[in-house]
């Protein structure tokens, strides 16, 4: 079955501090992968997403993530955090080339800057 | 509708009594999705609807857990003789046709006491 793993459950930072964010998934298809944001009282909203093509993708406020295929990694990475990026993000997966079914979560991880 | 509303926000419950969570999906959507979140465990899939058909429900718990939906919108999840491991956020997102984003609503807290 699908799995996706990340590695850090809380991780807490400095304001100005780079980020870092592990995912890594179990399946060997053709995947597509997302990572979610979830701040404060308020809903789940997409941050960024890959699905082919440029393995570096860019998201909302300054977010990047590099699809691995070999490592069956999808990092989330942000040079330099802000106050406001405290939230718990979460890395999802779903098999490609079937449709969207349904994605799989990683259980997240809780990110705190302290100004 | 602007976005996925779900109702009530927030539930609390007698042990073994039945709860009714209600989802609005955004209009249009035509995929929804039910998911679980408890703490510390993530997003846990409950259930896939395409239209008014279910064809993934393999994440349901157990029998005392089922969903519909009607007429290509609203989905309604039902839990019956609620147990306290049902206590939880649960949360439902909708997909437009041919996109792979899918969007949150806000959720149900459900507590059961």
């Amino acid at each position: 079955a699908q799995s996706v793993s990340q590695h850090n459950h809380h991780v807490i930072l400095s304001e100005a501090a780079s980020l870092e964010l592990g995912c890594n998934y179990s399946y060997g298809g053709t995947v597509n992968l997302f990572w979610y944001v979830q701040y404060p009282g308020q809903h789940l909203q997409l941050l960024l997403k890959y699905f082919s093509g440029d393995p570096l993708v860019k998201g909302i406020k300054g977010f990047e993530a590099e699809f691995i295929k070999s490592k069956f990694s999808f990092n989330l990475r942000k040079p330099s955090v802000q106050w406001s990026d405290t939230a718990e993000y979460f890395c999802a997966v779903n098999k490609g080339n079937t449709g969207f079914q349904k994605l799989v979560f990683g259980t997240g991880t809780r990110l705190l800057v302290s100004p | 509708g602007a976005g996925v509303s779900q109702s009530p926000s927030n539930k609390v419950t007698e042990k073994g009594k039945d709860v009714e969570l209600r989802c609005d999906p955004i209009s249009g959507h035509t995929a929804l999705y039910w998911y679980r979140q408890s703490l510390g465990q993530g997003l846990e899939f409950l259930i896939y609807f395409q239209g008014n058909s279910a064809p993934d429900k393999s994440g349901l718990p157990s029998d005392r857990f089922s969903a519909e939906r009607t007429g290509g919108s609203v989905s309604t999840l039902t839990i019956q003789r609620t147990q306290q491991e049902d206590s939880a956020v649960y949360l439902c997102a909708s997909r437009a046709p041919g996109e792979y984003e899918a969007f949150f609503g806000q959720g149900t807290r459900l507590t059961v006491v």
